[in-house]
């Protein structure tokens, strides 16, 4: 079965760190591109960043553009997101998700997703 | 960016009733070399996260009911649910793929039981 559990999130201040961890199973992880996805309480979807099946490629959404990185670790079928200087803005759920291809089309398996909070 | 703009925000279907949901790109996403629609349609239950339900404007994803189909070209798309299920309800995004990154979405519309 295909499956992404994302993990790492959690409560932070204004200005701090966390790394959120998107655990992927069921497929050839190396293969596909993947995305970050989130969204804010009672809001739609943004699409924060994402990476090519190598990992040699990113990208990322102008609102966190030199905050957040994004990367995996193939070996450990592992997608992850950096996020520094977090904003109150922030506070979202964070799903992972994997492309249909090794293009940036559309998302066809995503995780339940991990929660963010960014206050004080 | 490509801007998706959905209509209405929200909707209230009788059960057994057609729902049509309208999507508008800000240019279209048409790609010619292959006739192609870079347009994708998702549904995301409460409490959930977001599922596949249409891509390439028109094709239906495995295991999703026929009810659900998507059309249109170019710039304007609509997605149809042809014959309303309590199930169905919850929220509705369109996704560009045509300008990629960023896959921008729609604002989302809310569909609801009249």
């Amino acid at each position: 079965e295909v499956q992404l559990v994302e993990s790492g999130g959690g409560l932070v201040q204004p200005g701090g760190s966390l790394r959120l961890s998107c655990a992927a199973s069921g497929f050839t992880f190396s293969s596909y591109a993947m995305s970050w996805v989130r969204q804010a309480p009672g809001k739609g979807l943004e699409w924060v960043s994402a990476i090519s099946g190598s990992g040699g490629s990113t990208y990322y959404a102008d609102s966190v553009k030199g905050r957040f990185t994004i990367s995996r670790d193939n070996s450990k079928n592992t997608l992850y997101l950096q996020m520094n200087s977090l904003r109150a803005e922030d506070t979202a759920v964070f799903y992972c998700a994997k492309y249909r291809s090794t293009g940036f089309y559309y998302m066809d398996v995503w995780g339940k997703g991990t929660t963010v909070t960014v206050s004080s | 960016d490509i801007v998706m703009t959905q209509s209405p925000d929200s909707l209230a279907v009788s059960l057994g009733e057609r729902a049509t949901i309208n999507c508008k790109s800000s240019q279209s996403v048409l790609y010619s070399s292959n006739n192609k629609n870079y347009l994708a349609w998702y549904q995301q239950k409460p409490g959930q996260p977001p599922k596949l339900l249409i891509y390439w404007a028109s094709t239906r994803e495995s295991g999703v009911p026929v009810r659900f189909s998507g059309s249109g070209s170019g710039t304007d798309f609509t997605l149809t649910i042809s014959s309303l299920q309590a199930e169905d309800v919850g929220v509705y995004y369109c996704q560009q793929y045509y300008s990629t990154p960023p896959n921008t979405f729609g604002q989302g519309t809310r569909l609801e039981i009249k």
